[in-house]
């Protein structure tokens, strides 16, 4: 069974960047045919997409964000990771990982989140 | 203001069906398969429906799916209190080059 897990500071101070690594186990971040992605959920609001990346080397982000976001892979570790940059109140959220499965699109598997607050 | 449009809430009864709608453009939903997932706070999401109307194997059949031009609808039937949870809606945006989600409709089972 597939299973990813995020880990990384709870607590991030306004201008400074977001750190958050995923860990996957049941499936290879390597394997052809899956992107690996990170969305969001600020509080009361609904899911956001942030980005992913694929095992070559190749990633997408969201326009709203890009410039300020990285997702990158260590498949020495089978993790990815998110940095998201110069961060806002407005990034505090629940941030989830997931494995997307191309070429259907599906994000199939996702980890349990965790909630990252951008606060003094 | 999210790019695809749920109903904030819905509810039915034990034993009922529901239906929930999600509403998009020629540049997504028209465009792009649509997939649905269910999130219970302190879980993790679950997949439910992608391709429009395919469910992954761990998905009973009282969960469906399907779509017409730039809608999409998740249909639940024999509900369940444990089905109560928030469901969204998700496709591609040809026009944005992002992954869309609906802003996510709360489900009560009463």
């Amino acid at each position: 069974q597939v299973q990813l897990q995020e880990s990384g500071p709870g607590l991030v101070k306004p201008s400074e960047t977001l750190s958050l690594t995923c860990t996957v186990s049941g499936a290879s971040v390597s394997t052809i045919g899956y992107y690996w992605s990170w969305i969001r959920q600020p509080p009361g609001k609904g899911l956001e997409w942030i980005g992913y990346m694929y095992s070559s080397g190749s990633s997408d982000y969201n326009p709203s964000l890009r410039g300020r976001v990285v997702i990158s892979l260590d498949k020495s570790k089978n993790q990815f990771s998110l940095k998201l940059g110069s961060v806002t109140a407005a990034d505090t959220a629940v941030y989830y990982c997931a494995r997307v499965t191309w070429p259907t699109k599906k994000f199939d598997f996702w980890g349990q989140g965790t909630l990252v607050t951008a606060s003094p | 203001q999210s790019v695809l449009t749920q109903p904030p809430s819905v509810s039915a009864a034990p034993g009922q069906r529901v239906t929930i709608s999600c509403s998009g453009s020629n540049s997504n939903i028209a465009s792009n398969h649509v997939s649905w997932y269910q999130l219970v706070p302190g879980t993790a999401p679950k997949l439910l429906i992608y391709d429009n109307n395919k469910r992954p194997s761990d998905i009973p059949d009282r969960f469906s799916g399907s779509k017409s031009d730039t809608s999409a609808t998740l249909g639940i039937t024999g509900l369940q209190t444990g089905d109560e949870a928030d469901y969204y809606c998700e496709t591609w945006d040809d026009s944005l080059r992002a992954a869309v989600f609906g802003g996510g409709t709360k489900l009560t089972v009463l």
